[in-house]
């Protein structure tokens, strides 16, 4: 089955402590980013990957690692987690394709984090 | 820093009535425009992906159309039933960097 997997979807810990969100997609897809969600704000862009080694930020890349050494992974890294991190993270993939850049996102089941 | 703006914020219809609501978005820097619908406890799931002027696409009861020169889409639901319950996000892609808009929640009431 095609999807996007995210672990681990429910995540409690301490402010300081390093932590690592995992995420892989099965489906070959070039692009992948994470997400944030807080209440009243929408989805908010974190980091994005358009192919391996490559990787850029969005709107709120504060405080938030990645990398993308193999296609199929894309981890989020918390070095270190503050409370105003506690959120709900997505992961989401899609394949832009060479010419035809109209892909739709295919996202994961998110991971609620909360650092107290 | 692009604004993406959905309105109205929540809306309630009746079953079998039709309903739309609106995103909009700066014209410049654009590439496409993304649909996607939100059921609570669930991960979003796309509708459409747009990216010419005039596009127009449709999935069942649900449609929309995109104005990238005036900057906005509109997303239409017709004859809604319960199960279109959700949020319905739109996002800006430029290039790879998306900028989603806070969402219009959608209640239909039997």
């Amino acid at each position: 089955e095609a999807q996007v997997t995210q672990n681990p979807r429910y995540l409690i810990t301490v402010t300081g402590k390093k932590l690592t969100v995992t995420c892989s997609q099965n489906m070959n897809h070039e692009y992948m980013s994470w997400y944030r969600q807080d209440p009243g704000l929408g989805l908010r862009q974190i980091y994005y990957s358009m192919n391996v080694e490559v990787t850029d930020k969005g709107d709120v890349p504060e405080g938030y690692k990645v990398s993308r050494k193999e296609k199929r992974n894309f981890p989020l890294i918390l070095e270190s987690p503050s409370p105003n991190q506690t959120s709900l993270y997505f992961c989401a993939s899609s394949s832009p394709g060479r010419f035809s850049y109209n892909s739709p996102l295919h996202f994961g089941n998110g991971t609620r984090l909360t650092v107290t | 820093i692009l604004n993406v703006e959905q309105s109205p914020q929540s809306l309630h219809v009746q079953e079998g009535d039709s309903t739309n609501f609106t995103c909009s978005f700066p014209s410049s820097n654009f590439y496409a425009l993304h649909w996607y619908r939100w059921e609570t406890a669930k991960s979003p799931e796309a509708l459409f992906v747009m990216t010419l002027n005039g596009d127009e696409k449709k999935k069942g009861r649900i449609s929309a159309t995109l104005n990238t020169k005036e900057g906005y889409s509109y997303l239409y639901i017709k004859g809604s039933q319960p199960e279109d319950s959700a949020t319905y996000l739109c996002a800006v892609d430029s290039w790879g960097k998306l900028q989603f808009g806070a969402g219009t929640q959608v209640v239909v009431t039997p």
